[in-house]
């Protein structure tokens, strides 16, 4: 009865790789969302989905390319790793625009 | 731009009230919203308030807005160990993915 879901939870890699983070919405959400979290939990959005559709894309490097393959999928992929990229990604849900997210559980990236 | 900002700690004892409190400068702010963080784990949504309400209250959450001075406050009454964890204030205007999060609050509860 998972609602948002994301894998892996842990994933350390080595500077210079390129990896993917899936996330999966159980909840028939229309929106989907990209959050960072830094080692002082400090929170930020990175970029937003709707229908499939790039709707928020905050300043990111471009290193970072999302992908929605259908409205219940968001996938985050990350080329050519830096240390700075070490951090919590949490991918979020939300029906309409005025209920609040739903959260998945996290996927800690470290970066060695 | 939006700036919400929250006290990073807070120290209580088991079974007093906690008040988290919360500021932001957008005044057109729609929605206020407050999510748990427990350690290792995701947010999850507490409650939220519509800016043309003044209170709100859940069991033993109660939030109070003051609009005029931009200020949001959760209260948790007989506040438990298992209340411990980040709180976070987020506000929006309308788009919820497009919330802007204070840093957080550490509610720590000491029994």
């Amino acid at each position: 009865d998972t609602a948002v879901s994301q894998t892996p939870k842990y994933l350390v890699t080595q500077m210079g790789n390129d990896k993917s983070i899936k996330c999966e919405q159980n909840l028939g959400h229309d929106t989907m969302y990209w959050y960072k979290q830094d080692s002082k939990k400090f929170l930020k959005i990175m970029f937003s989905y709707n229908n499939k559709e790039l709707i928020i894309n905050e300043t990111v490097p471009n290193r970072f390319s999302p992908k929605s393959p259908d409205k219940a999928h968001l996938n985050l992929h990350i080329n050519s790793l830096e240390l700075g990229d070490s951090a919590v990604y949490f991918c979020a849900s939300s029906q309409d625009r005025t209920g609040g997210l739903d959260f998945g559980p996290g996927t800690r990236l470290t970066v060695t | 731009g939006e700036d919400v900002e929250q006290s990073l700690f807070l120290s209580v004892r088991e079974g007093d009230s906690s008040v988290i409190n919360c500021t932001y400068t957008d005044s057109s702010s729609t929605y206020l919203y407050w999510y748990k963080q427990e350690p290792g784990a995701g947010l999850q949504l507490l409650t939220y308030i519509f800016s043309n309400m003044d209170m709100k209250q859940d069991q033993r959450l109660t939030v109070l807005l003051n609009k005029k001075d931009k200020h949001l406050s959760l209260r948790i009454a007989d506040t438990q160990t298992g209340d411990s964890a980040i709180y976070f204030c987020a506000e929006s205007t309308g788009n919820a993915g497009k919330s802007t999060f204070g840093d957080g609050t550490t509610l720590t509860v000491k029994p």
